[in-house]
């Protein structure tokens, strides 16, 4: 079956710094990717679409100067959480879609706190 | 917008049991429905994908229906296990291939 990995599965930082979060597709080439976070005993809410090759699509609410998505290849998109605070602290999760296809293959999720 | 409840928010049961979480959602217009469980601190595990045109699918002791036009699906657990204990999330698949998730039901499986 398709699967995503996610890199890294947890990351501690300090306040004020950045972190990246790799979401990739291991077998199959994925045009559309999506970013989500969990808060603490709440569902998943979408963040954005990442379309390989193109600018991400950001949910209202969402900043994107905050979080930068780069989707650079058919395998693999990226987030930054530039200028960490600790209330971005969360459960981030990718999902990717192959090519005609609908179903969504869900990476195991990134868990990041912000001292 | 899509909107999807899930109901009970939470559940017990002894062991043994069989139980049915509830899933509705307002937009019929989806292209699928997929039943989720996370454990604590962990990631999404996929149980069930219904396809917008199908009316249920089973996987052993689960087996989830659809039923597209009055926004509801349904998760049936056949004799529960302690190992079933985890959060199941309900998530519908609509246009632009949006996923929007339910908000969950917590079981716990007693021994």
């Amino acid at each position: 079956g398709a699967v995503v990995s996610q890199h890294p599965s947890w990351v501690i930082c300090k306040s004020g710094t950045s972190v990246k979060i790799e979401c990739r597709s291991l077998d199959f080439q994925a045009t559309t990717m999506f970013w989500y976070r969990q808060f603490p005993k709440q569902s998943l809410m979408l963040m954005a679409t990442s379309n390989e090759g193109s600018k991400a699509t950001y949910e209202q609410g969402v900043e994107k100067d905050k979080f930068l998505i780069n989707h650079a290849s058919l395998t693999l998109s990226t987030l930054t959480v530039t200028s960490a605070h600790p209330e971005d602290s969360s459960f981030y999760i990718c999902s990717a879609i192959p090519r005609e296809s609908y179903e969504q293959y869900f990476g195991p999720g990134t868990r990041l706190t912000v001292t | 917008k899509q909107e999807v409840t899930q109901i009970p928010a939470a559940l017990s049961v002894p062991e043994g049991e069989n139980l049915v979480l509830n899933c509705s959602f307002t937009d019929s217009a989806i292209y699928n429905l997929q039943w989720f469980r996370q454990d604590p601190g962990k990631g999404l595990t996929s149980l069930l994908l219904i396809q917008s045109s199908q009316r249920e699918q089973t996987s052993g002791r689960l087996n989830a229906s659809l039923d597209k036009s009055s926004g509801r699906s349904t998760l049936y657990i056949a004799a529960s296990q302690p190992g079933d204990s985890a959060t199941y999330l309900c998530a519908v698949t609509g246009g632009y291939q949006k996923v929007t998730f339910g908000t969950g039901t917590k079981l716990q499986v007693i021994p």
